[in-house]
């Protein structure tokens, strides 16, 4: 069963800000929200991750709601190598959980 | 270092051959993965090696044999694999932490397999 729900694809303006949604109306008190993203011919490529406080790195920032039952990947300033299909996952730290991709968004940054 | 590097980038075969995929990393992580993905879907996971042990196959059929021969090398033996088999094959790497495979995995770019 999927866990995450997220729209099959968006497209951003480029130099604008890319908000990219996820749902996981299930997720349970110890499961962390991940982004990875895969750009074409490439492998995945973690993004960040977060339990219930906003995140931010050199890459992203992510939002989770207070309720946790949905988040946001913010990409501040898209560039066109932004351009890559974007996986929210939801996982435990705890044993070894295997990191299950759900089919992500798509998203396209138009110049 | 933060590469996974996988070789060969491409690779044909006949139904009847057996092939090896190859992957490396220099990064001291002692978790390491295979992944499967068709075209247009999301990577699948096969096996997963902590501390060069098999500590998960997803009911993968035997005709995918992986090896870890030591911490920074990790091997995928193909034989008799069928057409559907044709993906591309991902492997990852995680450091381990208190005996726990790590969130944030480094992935290669993956060896694009056509079985004809």
């Amino acid at each position: 069963d999927a866990k995450t729900t997220q729209p099959p694809s968006m497209d951003c303006a480029e130099g604008r800000a890319a908000n990219l949604p996820c749902n996981h109306s299930t997720i349970s008190g110890n499961e962390y929200v991940y982004w990875y993203r895969q750009i074409h011919s490439q492998g995945p490529q973690y993004i960040i991750h977060g339990l219930k406080n906003n995140e931010t790195n050199e890459m992203a920032s992510l939002i989770i709601t207070e309720d946790r039952k949905s988040s946001t990947l913010i990409l501040p300033h898209a560039t066109l190598r932004d351009t890559a299909v974007y996986y929210c996952i939801v996982r435990t730290n705890f044993g070894n959980e295997k990191l299950t991709f759900g089919t992500g968004t798509r998203l396209t940054i138009i110049p | 270092d933060t590469e996974v590097t996988q070789t060969p980038k491409h690779l044909v075969m006949g139904m009847t051959n057996k092939k090896s995929l190859k992957c490396e990393q220099h990064m001291g992580h002692r978790a390491m993965y295979w992944y499967k993905q068709k075209a247009k879907k999301p990577p699948e996971l096969m096996f997963v090696y902590s501390y060069e042990k098999l500590s998960i196959n997803e009911s993968v059929p035997s005709r995918f044999s992986p090896e870890c021969p030591n911490s920074s090398l990790l091997n995928l033996h193909l034989h008799a694999l069928q057409p559907e088999d044709s993906a591309l094959y991902l492997c990852a790497s995680s450091q381990v932490n208190m005996g726990f495979t790590n969130e944030k995995l480094f992935f290669g770019s993956g060896t694009q397999l056509s079985v004809l």
